[in-house]
């Protein structure tokens, strides 16, 4: 079972193009992590949200963590060619033991 | 700073073959870990380490044993290989013990046959 689904598990949008992407779990986590990868690279991390319903904003990527800190939400605005990837959210539930999503990866069409 | 590195980059064994997945990290981590990513289920911890001298089971640890004898060196050893075990292999480290803000390195992709 995975702990944290996230959704869609693909898309495909054009170049302009707005898109968000859901983090999902039953449990509650301590903080959230956002990765991106790239293909034949390993993730690269985007942004660490701590607290309940915190914001943070990273150019055009918005980053959002639930209220009860079951789950997080990220979206792109005007997406670009550059933000084709891998997006991976991940969760420190207990001790040493971080949990990743299942991924979307999204392609965006010039 | 190289930051994380692995090796080999890719790898084809035979079922039953041995063989360690080298890792090893210039940044002074206290943490380390090994990953596994398969289509569709997202990365999976396999084994991880909080310090020399110091490692613990992930989700996944069967059939992979790793050692920590010094801060910049992780190897996992695959002492049986198993088509199961067709993956492909990351390791992370982190300056936060609990495993946040990973540095991922570039990978290992392996094929069991």
């Amino acid at each position: 079972t995975q702990l944290l689904e996230q959704s869609p598990q693909f898309l495909s949008i054009q170049e302009g193009e707005n898109l968000t992407v859901y983090c999902n779990s039953s449990s509650v986590f301590s903080s959230l992590q956002w990765y991106r990868q790239e293909p034949g690279e390993g993730p690269v991390l985007l942004v660490t949200v701590v607290t309940g319903g915190e914001v943070k904003k990273l150019k055009r990527l918005t980053f959002q963590f639930g209220d009860a800190r079951k789950d997080s939400s990220l979206h792109i605005t005007a997406a670009q060619p550059g933000d084709t990837g891998l997006y991976l959210c991940a969760g420190a539930e207990t001790g040493n033991q971080f949990y990743f999503g299942t991924g979307t990866s999204l392609t965006v069409i010039p | 700073n190289a930051g994380v590195t692995q090796t080999p980059k890719f790898q084809v064994l035979k079922t039953g073959q041995s063989m360690t997945l080298q890792c090893a990290q210039d940044m002074n981590h206290e943490y380390m870990s090994w990953y596994r990513q398969d289509p569709g289920m997202g990365l999976r911890l396999i084994h991880y380490s909080v310090g020399a001298g110091i490692t613990d089971q992930g989700e996944v640890p069967n059939g992979y044993n790793v050692s920590r004898s010094t801060t910049e060196d992780f190897p996992l050893r695959l002492l049986s290989a198993a088509p199961s075990q067709t993956s492909v292999y990351f390791c992370a480290s982190s300056f936060d013990r609990r495993g946040e803000k990973l540095f991922f390195g570039s990978g290992t992709q392996l094929s069991v046959l």
